[in-house]
């Protein structure tokens, strides 16, 4: 059980908007710690997406955009392309548990 | 350019010892906070440890008392001791760059799959 919550599972077709939520508690987002995401493609290892909520790092197409309201946050796509078709993570800090914490994970699908 | 690249991975049985190596290129990891993070197989992205520039470690409950991180500085290198190794520990380990402000991490190494079985 991730101490963020994602959901398994999103899906779109190329050119289309999607949206990956991130659900988290008064001990993580909510305290204002920053809010990460990863992307994973298939056999590859994590790379840094957007950090502290909405930032890109060089490279990171602004297709790629992230916000945060309360205890949760969202990572949205538009103009999905096929090569978007990975593993997304979303990663914060736990005050409670003096630990970084991860999301489970979504694995977006291009139809 | 910075790079890391983890090693030491392999097949162990439950109750044995690994110790896993991340060289670090293209930046001093003993100016930086690092981690240890480990994905099951088929699983999510799971933190193991991590380890300040000043030298403090901190680790997950789940390995807390069974693993250890530790670098050396004159070799740029950060390594994962571990021990009393179990089925669940089975896992790809990857070392990572923490920025240490905003708990974001920004490099990866490629991973170094370990497998706890009998």
């Amino acid at each position: 059980q991730s101490v963020l919550t994602q959901p398994p599972s999103v899906s779109g077709t190329p050119g289309q908007r999607v949206t990956i939520s991130c659900s988290g508690s008064s001990s993580n987002i909510g305290t204002g710690h920053a809010v990460n995401w990863y992307q994973q493609l298939p056999g590859a290892a994590p790379k840094l997406l957007i950090y502290v909520t909405s930032d890109r790092p060089s490279g990171v197409p602004d297709r790629f955009s992230g916000s945060k309201s309360g205890t949760s946050a969202s990572l949205v796509i538009t103009g999905l392309q096929a090569e978007d078709e990975a593993d997304y993570y979303c990663q914060s800090y736990d005050s409670r548990l003096s630990a970084s914490v991860f999301g489970g994970g979504t694995k977006l699908t291009v139809l | 350019e910075v790079q890391l690249v983890e090693t030491g991975g392999g097949l162990i049985q439950p109750g044995g010892s690994l110790r896993l190596s991340c060289a670090a290129s293209g930046f001093s990891v003993s100016y930086e906070y690092m981690s240890w993070v480990r994905q099951a197989p088929g699983k999510g992205l799971e933190w193991v440890s991590g380890i300040y520039g000043g030298g403090r470690a901190f680790y997950a409950d789940s390995v807390e008392g069974r693993f250890t991180m530790s670098r050396d500085n004159s070799i740029n290198t950060l390594y994962l001791h571990m021990n009393s190794l179990r089925a669940e520990d089975t896992a790809v380990y990857y070392c990572a760059r923490v920025n240490h402000n905003y708990n974001y991490f920004d490099y990866w190494g490629q991973g170094t799959l370990v497998t706890v079985s009998s």
